[in-house]
């Protein structure tokens, strides 16, 4: 059973451009989560969907950030008109519906130039 | 509002002394708590974690942490620490809402294994 995939790993952008990231879950798993990860500190919670619907949006910040997880295919994060401090490590974690227990992808590192 | 704490950013102990990695947290309900450790570059694995029952978990890699109510915490202990053991180590707990449950996380801690 493949873990948690997420591409790209590394992504590279200028100020401005827009950044998609994608997920895909563990097989099985209904529910998707983001998370980022600043420079130097934890992980900070960011949006919960499940297939076709945001569940919970609170920690994503009010303007170019968004997610969608679709009926088919993975989980999508972006970021428009990308800041400096846009920059930051994201991860995506999965988890079944029944299960409390997420499990993390290996992240994409974005660098925002 | 919950929090997470890990008092100790960086911890450096000798290769197959003890180990002990803090964390206090704050939560109204009783806790889902969970630790995580990340390798430089890499994604997070989960150690170990405490739903409910027995106190005292045991987790991948020889790791154990103790739930201890009275005192909300629930750190992480092994008796002897192997150079592999150089990581980040996260704690976090687990909210519950909408269905399912969103982590909170602590700062983490840097471990350094001197040889």
């Amino acid at each position: 059973n493949a873990g948690v995939m997420q591409n790209p790993r590394h992504l590279v952008r200028r100020r401005g451009q827009e950044a998609r990231l994608r997920c895909s879950p563990m097989k099985g798993h209904s529910h998707v989560y983001w998370y980022r990860q600043l420079p130097e500190e934890g992980l900070k919670f960011m949006v919960y969907l499940q297939k076709e619907n945001i569940i919970d949006e609170s920690g994503m910040p009010k303007e170019r950030f968004s997610a969608e997880f679709p009926k088919e295919g993975p989980s999508i994060l972006r970021i428009q008109q990308v800041v400096r401090g846009d920059s930051a490590a994201y991860f995506c974690a999965s988890s079944p519906p029944t299960i409390e227990t997420q499990y993390f992808g290996p992240g994409t590192r974005l660098l925002v130039l | 509002a919950q929090s997470v704490t890990q008092p100790d950013i960086h911890i450096t102990v000798s290769e197959g002394a003890s180990l002990e990695l803090r964390c206090n947290y704050s939560y109204g309900a009783t806790p889902y708590l969970f630790w995580y450790v990340q390798s430089p570059g890499q994604g997070l694995q989960l150690l170990l974690k405490y739903f409910s029952g027995d106190t005292l978990v045991q987790g991948i890699k020889g790791f154990e942490a103790e739930f201890k109510r009275s005192q909300s915490s629930f750190n992480l202990r092994k008796p002897s620490v192997h150079w592999s053991d150089a990581a980040e180590y996260f704690c976090a707990v687990g909210i519950s809402a909408q269905g399912a449950q969103k982590l909170v996380f602590g700062q983490g801690t840097r471990l350094t294994i001197n040889p």
